[in-house]
């Protein structure tokens, strides 16, 4: 099992340019989140998903969009890009309470 | 309402020396408790977590916690600190009121290990 599984690792962008992330999880868990991490803020939920076909905000969701159109996967899109989202993305998925979490990825917004 | 404070943002003591780090949360329901750790560069691993069943949890490499409802805290502590501890730790309450399972993180905790 490869557990959870984050792409890109890095990626650099400039304002106003677009990306997605791609989340994947092997372990057919239900739930799947998506996190920021901001040093000295902890992990902030950004959006969350409870099965396939299902999203719903979180904590901290402006300015991204997610979608969950298969159930190992789970998408998180930025439209356009912002300084302020410069941050390391970290990906989720659970079965009840515990969540595993994927690798990271580091992205910056020049 | 879940939150979580940890009550240092940076720990340090000397190899061989105990670990304590502190952590008070806020919860309207029963909580479930975890503490995760995050080496450098690295993702979140789970140490250990608290379910409503015996109130001293035993996690990885030597860590537990105990909860205690009457002080709303979930320390974390280790008898003797290796080098490898170093790593930022993450007191987590999750949201008992629904299956969903939903984590509130605390602003993490900085263990250094000196030689």
């Amino acid at each position: 099992n490869a557990g959870v599984t984050q792409t890109p690792k890095f990626r650099v962008l400039k304002t106003g340019q677009s990306m997605t992330l791609l989340c994947a999880q092997d372990m057919n868990h239900e739930y799947m989140y998506w996190y920021r991490q901001d040093p000295g803020m902890g992990l902030r939920l950004i959006h969350y998903s409870v099965g396939e076909g299902t999203t719903a905000k979180g904590e901290v969701p402006d300015g991204y969009n997610v979608s969950r159109l298969k159930k190992q996967n789970f998408l998180l899109g930025l439209e356009s890009a912002a300084p302020s989202q410069t941050s390391v993305y970290f990906c989720a998925s659970s079965l009840k309470s515990e969540q595993f979490f994927g690798p990271g990825t580091r992205l910056t917004v020049l | 309402a879940q939150s979580v404070t940890q009550l240092d943002s940076h720990v340090s003591v000397s190899e061989g020396t105990p670990v304590l780090l502190r952590c008070n949360y806020s919860s309207s329901y029963s909580p479930s408790l975890f503490w995760y750790v995050q080496h450098p560069n690295k993702g979140l691993q789970l140490l250990l977590k608290y379910t409503s069943a015996a109130t001293l949890v035993k996690g990885i490499n030597g860590f537990e916690a105990e909860f205690k409802k009457s002080e709303t805290s979930f320390h974390l502590t280790k008898p003797s600190a290796h080098m490898s501890d170093a790593a930022e730790y993450f007191c987590v309450v999750s949201d008992g009121s629904s299956t969903l399972g939903r984590l509130y993180f605390g602003r993490g905790t900085q263990l250094t290990v000196w030689p």
